[in-house]
């Protein structure tokens, strides 16, 4: 267990639809990342929040938003799905860059 | 902006051999680099990281030595095991003071190790 939890481990839902993706960080990392992973595309950058603001944006489309909480945990919304949204979503936290992220294990979403 | 290049995959080598995967980067300033390792059905795990230029990280057998002047972050092991089949990441990131903590990472290098 790395101390970061991701939920739900697996989604499957329909082209269309709006699904909400859940984070909670390693105790006392302030700071959470989202990434997207697919096999076409790799790792890729979507936002990143710091004590509960959002601090940097990546590749992330607008049909996509995320917050962080004031207990430190983050939600990543992606509405009007399609197949391409298909991949893996991992969330990841730090105390300090330089130290590193630690990653949950990732949402695997599916969209038919 | 900054990158990462990784040595294209798949890798496959026989237990015991000697591992290099290569990783050269493109950074403003002064950058941290990390390997991270993907096991499969599991999130990255942080392998080694080095912040500053001639440091060495080290984990697991696992070595990569920060390398300015070539720009170079390459990740060694002496003699592999099955157990280290999985898909392996170099990345940097350029830190807070550039105002960008992000990790950037490369396209990863899948490895296969056969008894």
């Amino acid at each position: 267990d790395s101390g970061v939890t991701q939920t739900p481990k697996h989604l499957i839902t329909a082209t269309g639809q709006r699904v909400t993706l859940r984070c909670s960080p390693r105790s006392g990392d302030l700071s959470v990342y989202w990434y997207q992973q697919s096999l076409d595309q790799g790792l890729q950058f979507l936002i990143q929040y710091y004590n509960g603001e959002e601090r940097a944006k990546g590749n992330i489309l607008e049909r996509f938003s995320a917050q962080q909480f004031p207990d430190l945990h983050s939600e990543l919304n992606l509405s009007s799905l399609e197949l391409g949204d298909s991949a893996l979503y991992f969330c990841a936290s730090s105390v300090a860059v330089n130290y590193g992220y630690t990653f949950g294990s990732g949402t695997r979403l599916t969209v038919v | 902006g900054n990158s990462v290049t990784q040595m294209e995959g798949p890798v496959t080598l026989s237990e015991e051999a000697f591992l290099t995967i290569n990783c050269t980067y493109t950074a403003t300033g002064y950058p941290s680099l990390f390997w991270y390792v993907q096991y499969p059905g599991e999130g990255l795990q942080l392998l080694l990281k080095a912040t500053k230029a001639d440091d060495k990280g080290s984990n697991k057998g696992f070595e990569a030595t920060y390398r300015k002047e070539t720009t170079s972050f390459h990740l060694e092991k002496g003699s592999v095991q099955v157990s280290d089949s999985a898909v392996y990441f170099c990345a940097l990131t350029a830190g807070i003071n550039f105002g960008n903590e992000k990790l950037t990472f490369g396209t990863g290098t899948r490895l296969t190790i056969i008894p």
